[in-house]
Parts: C-alpha cells; sequence; structure tokens
C-alpha cells in the first residue's frame, strides 16, 4: 500500500466511448502525476498538477484530459482513443519544496483500447 | 541533454548472491535520484531516494550509493532473495522541478 489509489485497474473500451481513470492520494502531497507505460519504452510524463494548477502538460494528444479538483484527488479522461494508447496508466504524488520530491505510484490502471 | 542508462538490461543471478544494478548519467547537476522496483503489470515502489548533497542511502538489504563526479549510482542487493525478482529503475530530476529523467530498467531474476 504505497498510499496513492487508482480505479479503475482494469479499463478495455472501445474508440468512441468515453471512460475516465481516477486517482486518489493520502499522504498529503502537493503535486500529482500522470505517466503513460508501454510496452519495452521509458515512462513518459503526461501531466503534472502543483497546488491543483497544471504546471506540465507534455504534448499529449488532446483526446486526453486531466482534471484535478483538490490536491488528492486527480483525473484523466478519455475519449476518441485509439488502439496505440493501450498502455499502463500510472498516477504519482510527491511533496514539493525543499530536498523534496520523493514520487509515490498507485498501482496503475491498464487501459485496453480496441 | 541528460540521459540515464542501465545496464545491464537483464541480469540472472542464484539466490543467496549479493549483487550490484548500475544506472548511469551524462549530466553531473542534478536534484536527486531515486531507485524504483517494479513487478510485472504494476505499478512502481520507491525503494531510495538520494538527495544531490548524499553519498548513499541505505534499507534494510538495500545500499543505494550516488558519484556525481563519475555520473554514477549503484544499488546493492544484499543476500539476494526470489522475491527480490522485478524490473529496478533509476530515475533522476535535473533542474526542471517536476521533469524525471528514467532510465530504461534492468531485469533482475533471482534462481531459488
Amino acid at each position: 500500500e504505497t498510499g496513492v489509489t487508482q480505479t479503475p485497474r482494469h479499463l478495455v473500451m472501445g474508440m468512441t466511448n468515453k471512460k475516465s481513470l481516477k486517482c486518489e492520494q493520502h499522504l498529503g502531497h502537493n503535486a500529482m502525476y500522470w505517466y503513460k507505460q508501454s510496452a519495452k519504452k521509458p515512462l513518459e510524463l503526461m501531466f503534472v498538477y502543483s497546488l491543483e494548477e497544471r504546471v506540465e502538460n507534455n504534448s499529449v494528444p488532446s483526446r486526453f484530459s486531466p482534471e484535478c479538483p483538490n490536491s488528492s484527488h486527480l483525473f484523466l479522461h478519455l475519449h476518441t482513443l485509439q488502439p496505440e494508447d493501450s498502455a499502463l496508466y500510472l498516477c504519482a504524488s510527491s511533496q514539493e519544496g525543499w530536498a523534496s520530491g520523493e514520487l509515490f505510484f498507485g498501482e496503475g490502471s491498464r487501459l485496453t483500447v480496441l | 541533454k541528460q540521459e540515464v542508462t542501465q545496464i545491464p538490461a537483464a541480469l540472472s543471478v542464484p539466490e543467496g548472491e549479493n549483487l550490484v544494478l548500475n544506472c548511469s548519467f551524462t549530466d553531473s547537476a542534478i536534484y536527486n535520484l531515486q531507485w524504483f522496483r517494479q513487478d510485472p503489470g504494476k505499478g512502481l515502489t520507491s525503494l531510495l531516494l538520494i538527495q544531490s548533497s548524499q553519498r548513499e542511502q541505505t534499507s534494510g538489504r538495500l545500499n543505494a550509493s550516488l558519484d556525481k563526479s563519475s555520473g554514477r549510482s549503484t544499488l546493492y542487493i544484499a543476500a539476494s532473495q526470489p522475491g527480490d525478482s522485478a524490473t529496478y529503475l533509476c530515475a533522476l530530476r535535473g533542474n526542471s522541478n517536476y521533469q524525471l529523467i528514467w532510465g530504461a530498467g534492468t531485469k533482475l531474476i533471482i534462481k531459488p
């Protein structure tokens, strides 16, 4: 148990569906992240929120839409995805500030796009 | 541009051996370096975080060292066990607050 909970753990969706991934952290951290992990590729940073404001957005297609309503919750809204978007989506959190930045990850949401 | 390399990509050793995993980086201007393990299909578990001003960190059978001048970090695992089998990743934080530069990982198999 890392203190970062992701739901659902597995999701299968068609290309025309709309779904959302949810992440919740119980660590009192002030930054939350979405990462994409595809087979045989390094982790790709998608979005970062610090104090509920988006501070990093790494040229992610608009079919991925993040939302951070408060410092404990992070969503990734999915719409009209492509089969190549199938991957493990990982949420992480950290406490940013002096001598900080250790990342704690959730178990991931395995997404399959048909 | 910072690059992080983990060699070897895969390692298989008998149970009980002490072993060292390597993480090399090209730019010594780092903020911190973190080691993770990842079990198949699972998320990442943080093992150790070394701040730029530190030389090593220890947790149980794990010891991570950092040598910025040589651009190298090592993860030492003592008395390896089959449960240590996983992929081990290193990631370092440079000048940008939120960007981590990731290695591709070393897949470790401990044979009973």
